[in-house]
């Protein structure tokens, strides 16, 4: 069973756009969540993080909301370009802090 | 410096050859990982080492044998694998329970 999931496997938009990238958990326990961005050939890079601690967390062009209640995140990517084009996967670290569960991913195509 | 180094970017091998896969970190990170990634599928966790001492294993077949020979160094020793064994194999890093530093993989393919 998922503990991790991002229903939507692909999202297009226009430069300039809002990009919204939705992940949803089922354990109440994790405690921290990160966005990793993948290009092909290259491994995930890390993009922006939050702890449940907190609803919102923003860095530059992106921003983090987490609504612990619906056990939901999301990432928004404001405005979006052509080189945020990706795999982004939604991770949750685990209760021992000792691993990553990550989700299918979502491939984000931004137009020009 | 934020890298992870991983070699060979690309291996292919035969189901009766044994090789190695290496991960390297001078980031001063005391855990360190292994993931498989199929084909449009996430990372999965194979091995955990914190303190350079194995903490997790992800029931992973024993043709597959990690080893940490100090803690800049993780290895994946691979023999008898098996076609469906093929993926990417992704190391990454951290200070225990932190955030992980991914390398780019190694693209294994298992004739």
């Amino acid at each position: 069973d998922q503990q991790v999931k991002q229903n939507s496997p692909s999202l297009s938009v226009q430069e300039g756009r809002i990009s919204i990238l939705n992940c949803d958990y089922t354990n109440s326990m994790f405690d921290y969540f990160l966005w990793y961005k993948k290009y092909p050939a290259e491994g995930p890079t890390f993009l922006i993080s939050i702890s449940s601690i907190k609803d919102k967390n923003e860095d530059g062009r992106f921003t983090v909301f987490l609504n612990k209640s619906a056990k939901h995140l999301s990432l928004h990517i404001v405005p979006s370009q052509p080189g945020d084009s990706a795999v982004y996967f939604c991770a949750a670290r685990n209760q021992a802090g000792t691993a990553l569960i990550f989700g299918k991913g979502t491939t984000l195509s931004v137009s020009s | 410096d934020t890298e992870v180094t991983q070699t060979p970017k690309h291996l292919v091998m035969g189901m009766t050859n044994k090789k190695s896969l290496k991960c390297e970190q001078h980031m001063g990170h005391r855990a360190m990982y292994w993931y498989k990634q199929k084909a449009k599928k996430p990372p999965e966790l194979m091995f955990v080492y914190s303190y350079e001492k194995l903490s997790i294993n992800e029931s992973v077949p024993s043709r597959f044998s990690p080893e940490c020979p100090n803690s800049s160094l993780l290895n994946l020793h691979l023999h008898a694998l098996q076609p469906e064994d093929s993926a990417l194999y992704l190391c990454a890093s951290s200070q225990v329970g932190e955030l992980q530093y991914f390398g780019a993989g190694t693209r294994l393919s298992v004739l």
